[in-house]
């Protein structure tokens, strides 16, 4: 099984739909973050998280939301999803000592 | 304002040559510095570091150098290998300043031909 598990992989869903992407990690580690991956953008991130209780806003959180339900656990929600949120979506994870993320494998979302 | 620089967007090399890949930083508060690479469809994975107290690491065949004078890193890739393909990311990082998340450029595309 992979350290840094994201669920769906891929997503096509409408516009003004909520989803949520998901993210779980066997890692330990206490950080997780949110990235969000556009052509010539680079990774910009949206969220991220230190431990339970201490959640923040990276780059460009507007329009996305997060929950950290357990060390394990974070998931990125989209209230009511636009078109220009269609982006590869990645969750990593770090022990915040050696600045090193381990990445998930990404989610396609594409909002028509 | 982009803090972390990859000024060139694709990077064509023929095998067994060696790949040379950019960086510039403008925050002079970064003192760890990363390439990592991604294959299409996986996630970005570590590939080098480098802390700021540095001016070289190297790993097999892959070295990094760092300029602090200039605020400029490179990936040196010797000899470069077809499986090489992929695009490469900068990261720096300040522990102080952003709490040691990572800030990335927007990546360079090296392809390796054979």
């Amino acid at each position: 099984d992979a350290d840094v598990t994201q669920t769906p992989r891929n997503r096509i869903t409408k516009t003004g739909k909520r989803i949520m992407l998901e993210c779980s990690q066997t890692k330990g580690h206490d950080r997780m973050y949110w990235y969000r991956q556009d052509p010539g953008l680079g990774l910009r991130l949206i969220y991220y998280s230190f431990d339970v209780k201490d959640i923040n806003k990276g780059e460009i959180s507007d329009g996305y939301s997060v929950s950290r339900q357990a060390q394990a656990k974070f998931s990125l929600s989209l209230e009511s999803a636009i078109p220009n949120q269609t982006a590869l979506y990645f969750c990593a994870t770090s022990t915040g000592r050696n600045y090193g993320y381990t990445f998930g494998s990404g989610t396609r979302l594409t909002v028509v | 304002d982009q803090q972390v620089k990859q000024n060139s967007p694709s990077l064509s090399v023929q095998e067994g040559r060696i790949s040379i890949l950019n960086c510039d930083y403008t925050n002079s508060m970064f003192d760890y510095f990363l390439w990592y690479k991604k294959y299409p469809a996986e996630g970005p994975t570590f590939l080098i570091s480098i802390s700021s107290i540095k001016d070289k690491n190297e790993d097999g065949r892959f070295t990094v150098f760092l300029n602090k004078s200039a605020k400029h890193l490179s990936l040196h890739i010797v000899p470069s290998q077809p499986g090489d393909s992929a695009v490469y990311f900068c990261a720096a990082s300040s522990f102080g300043g952003s709490q040691g998340n990572l800030i990335f450029g927007k990546g360079t595309k090296l392809s390796v031909k054979p």
